[in-house]
C-alpha cells in the first residue's frame, strides 16, 4: 500500500529564509507525486506535481520538488519564503494506470516570523 | 471563471441523522472528487465521479454515498451519522477523469459537526 510521511509537523522559519519541507513516500512502482498548500478556512491549492522526466519540477509561488526515487522523497523548497506562505502544506502520492487515489500525508505547519 | 463551490459551509447535525452536501465544480470540468479531512485521520479520499460514473472509491463505509449530475454538479450523502463523521469535507474538480494527471481545484469545504 501506498504512504506518506511528513516527518515535521512545524517549521518555523524567519521571513526571507529558505525553506525545505520533506516528504518520503512508500509506493512500488513511480508514483504521481504532489504538493499542496491549505490556508485558513481554504480548500487546497496545487503547488506543484511530479509524474515523470525531470526530477526538478517547479510550481507556482516560487516553490520547487525535487523527486530523489533513491530516497523515495519528494521535499518541497524555496530560497525565500514570504509571510504570505504560512499555510498547512501536504504531499501526497497516488498510483497511476487510472485507477487515482491519492494518499496524503498528515501535513507540515508553516510558522513565519518577521 | 468562478471556482468549485460547496454548500452548505457550516452544517450542525445529530447523531443518525443524515446529511447531504453539494458541489459545483468550475465551469467544464467533469470529474469531482470528494476528501474527508479530520484532525486524527489527516486527508482521506472519499470518491470520484466522472460523468455521472463513480470511478474510484476510497476505504470508508456504506454510509458514504455519492452521485453526479448531468451539469457535473455532484451530491455526497452521509446516512446514520456518527459522531466520528465531523469532519471537513472537500470538493475538488478537474476537467479529466482520474485527478493525478490532471489539476484538481479544491473548494473551500463544508464543516460538518455531528453532535
Amino acid at each position: 500500500a501506498q504512504s506518506v510521511t511528513q516527518p515535521d509537523i512545524h517549521i518555523t522559519v524567519s521571513e526571507g529564509a529558505s525553506l525545505e519541507l520533506r516528504c518520503n513516500y512508500s509506493y512500488g512502482a513511480t508514483p504521481y507525486l504532489f504538493w499542496y498548500v491549505q490556508s485558513p478556512g481554504q480548500g487546497l491549492q496545487l503547488l506543484l506535481k511530479y509524474f515523470s522526466g525531470d526530477t526538478l519540477v517547479q510550481g507556482i509561488k516560487g516553490f520547487e520538488a525535487e523527486f530523489k526515487r533513491s530516497q523515495s522523497s519528494f521535499n518541497l523548497r524555496k530560497p525565500s519564503v514570504h509571510w504570505s506562505d504560512a499555510a498547512e502544506y501536504f504531499c501526497a502520492v497516488a498510483s497511476g494506470g487510472g485507477s487515482y487515489i491519492p494518499t496524503f500525508g498528515r501535513g507540515t505547519s508553516l510558522i513565519v516570523h518577521p | 471563471k468562478a471556482g468549485v463551490t460547496q454548500t452548505p459551509r457550516y452544517l450542525i447535525k445529530t447523531r443518525g441523522q443524515q446529511v447531504t452536501l453539494s458541489c459545483s465544480p468550475i465551469s467544464g470540468h467533469r470529474s469531482v472528487s470528494w476528501y474527508q479531512q479530520t484532525p486524527g485521520q489527516g486527508l482521506q479520499f472519499l470518491f470520484e465521479y466522472f460523468s455521472e460514473t463513480q470511478r474510484n472509491k476510497g476505504n470508508f463505509p456504506g454510509r458514504f454515498s455519492g452521485r453526479q449530475f448531468s451539469n457535473s454538479r455532484s451530491e455526497m450523502n452521509v446516512s446514520t451519522l456518527e459522531l466520528g463523521d465531523s469532519a471537513l469535507y472537500l470538493c475538488a474538480s478537474s476537467f479529466a477523469a482520474g485527478g493525478g494527471t490532471d489539476t484538481q481545484y479544491f473548494g473551500p469545504g463544508t464543516r460538518l459537526t455531528v453532535l
